[in-house]
């Protein structure tokens, strides 16, 4: 089975862009959070979505949105970007929330 | 409030010797614990976790870690350190009767294993 993948790797954005980010769970995982690492952090979690519904949603401004598809695959958008959106945005698959598989994350680099 | 607190920034051990990072925690729940550790510039890696049963969690690449319901306690052990080791490990929690699956996790742990 491929484990949580995401899309994609690196990307660099100019401030007051958009950006999307993707992340395919675990065959089976109806759930997906994503999480935001600064360097030198621990992560923040931005989102959870279980069954294509919004459950969780951390302190973030609106400028961060997500949305889950029927096949649970995730899209988180981030808008009006800023310097401070620099981060490793790292997306989590669960079956029932007693384990979560990472995947290897999105770098992205505001300038 | 929920909260992990991981006191050290840094551990440093020698190769050979016992490790152990330590990790306390808060959540008005039952806790569900978990370890990950992270190598530069990569994602997360699960090591092992409590749900619920023994004390003592066993996990990968011979870790192990003890949960103390008293001490609100879940320390990272292992009995034999690896250079290999050295990585940014992270100590996580989830309130069992939170619905929205949110992991609260600590700063981070750098490990450095000495040859």
């Amino acid at each position: 089975d491929a484990g949580v993948t995401q899309s994609p790797t690196h990307l660099i954005k100019t401030r007051g862009q958009q950006v999307t980010l993707r992340c395919s769970p675990i065959s089976g995982h109806k759930s997906v959070s994503w999480y935001q690492q600064v360097l030198g952090q621990g992560p923040q979690f931005i989102f959870q979505y279980y069954e294509k519904e919004e459950r969780g949603r951390g302190n973030f401004p609106d400028r961060f949105s997500a949305r889950q598809f029927p096949n649970y695959s995730s899209e988180l958008n981030v808008n009006a970007l800023l310097l401070g959106d620099s981060a490793l945005y790292l997306c989590a698959s669960s079956s029932q929330g007693d384990g979560y598989t990472f995947g290897s994350g999105t770098r992205l680099t505001v300038v | 409030a929920q909260s992990v607190a991981q006191p050290e920034d840094q551990v440093n051990v020698a190769e050979g010797n016992p490790l152990t990072v330590k990790c306390t925690y808060s959540v008005s729940g039952n806790p569900y614990l978990f370890w990950y550790v992270q190598y530069p510039n990569r994602g997360l890696q699960f090591l092992l976790k409590y749900i619920t049963g023994d004390n003592l969690v066993k996990g990968s690449y011979g870790f192990e870690a003890e949960f103390n319901k008293s001490q609100t306690s879940f320390h990272l052990k292992k009995p034999s350190a690896l250079v290999s080791d050295s990585a940014l490990y992270f100590c996580a929690v989830r309130d069992a009767g939170d619905s929205n699956y949110q992991l609260i996790w600590g700063a981070g742990t750098k490990l450095i294993i000495k040859p």
